[in-house]
């Protein structure tokens, strides 16, 4: 079974507009961590955003802000006023157990951003 | 800090022949994580150490790959002999505190 699902292949959006980008999980353990990375087309992985299983506050970071619904198993990324340069791919990922530090990652949302 | 270093970049070879992909993490950094990046496959987790030994290894597709980690500095992927199919992005990456940092990655094509 799929660990992480991004129903969203792709998305455009506005620049200085908000995108959310869907991310549910599925995991058994109390203990887990919820990640975002962004892709650009240049290829690199670059870390945005964490979330525990055990953080009540919703983890913030710049722009970029993580809606997580526990009871629902949805860690959305909010990415506020957009710009050209958040053009990119972006996965959700997660570390289930509190030893276990290996990520199951989703198969992506591409956004575009739109001048 | 200088990140996660990758090398080569980009490796081209023919099928049959040894590949060896290598990584540098970050410093005090004491996870190291190798990722393979496909179209069909999505990013998955191949190995990981943690202070140099093999934690998990479960997703290494088949006997020809091999990892190592001599020292806390340096770790190889070697493919042998390598297949058409295992084109793909190669990502090391190694754990802060929560996050893992990766590397630029190595695109290898096999002719």
């Amino acid at each position: 079974a799929q660990k992480i699902t991004q129903t969203q292949p792709g998305m455009f959006v506005q620049e200085k507009e908000a995108v959310t980008l869907d991310c549910t999980y599925d995991t058994s353990d109390q203990s887990y961590g919820l990640f975002w990375y962004k892709q650009p087309s240049s290829g690199e992985m670059i870390f945005l955003i964490y979330q525990g299983s055990y953080d009540e506050q919703n983890a913030t970071e710049g722009r970029y802000s993580l809606n997580f619904q526990k009871a629902r198993k949805s860690a959305n990324l909010v990415i506020s006023a957009s710009q050209l340069g958040d053009s990119a791919m972006y996965f959700c990922a997660m570390r289930e157990g509190y030893y276990d530090y290996k990520l199951s990652f989703g198969a992506g949302t591409t956004v575009t951003v739109r001048a | 800090d200088a990140g996660v270093i990758q090398s080569p970049r980009h490796e081209v070879t023919e099928m049959g022949q040894e590949v060896t992909l290598r990584c540098k993490p970050i410093s005090g950094h004491d996870y190291l994580f190798w990722y393979r990046q496909t179209m069909m496959r999505g990013l998955e987790l191949l190995i990981y150490f943690n202070n140099n030994v093999p934690i998990d290894d479960s997703g290494m597709p088949e006997d020809r790959f091999s990892a190592k980690m001599p020292n806390a500095s340096f770790s190889t992927l070697k493919i042998q002999p390598s297949e058409p199919r295992d084109s793909a992005v190669y990502f090391c990456a190694s754990r802060g505190y929560h996050e893992q940092f990766f590397g630029p990655g190595t695109r290898l094509t096999v002719l």
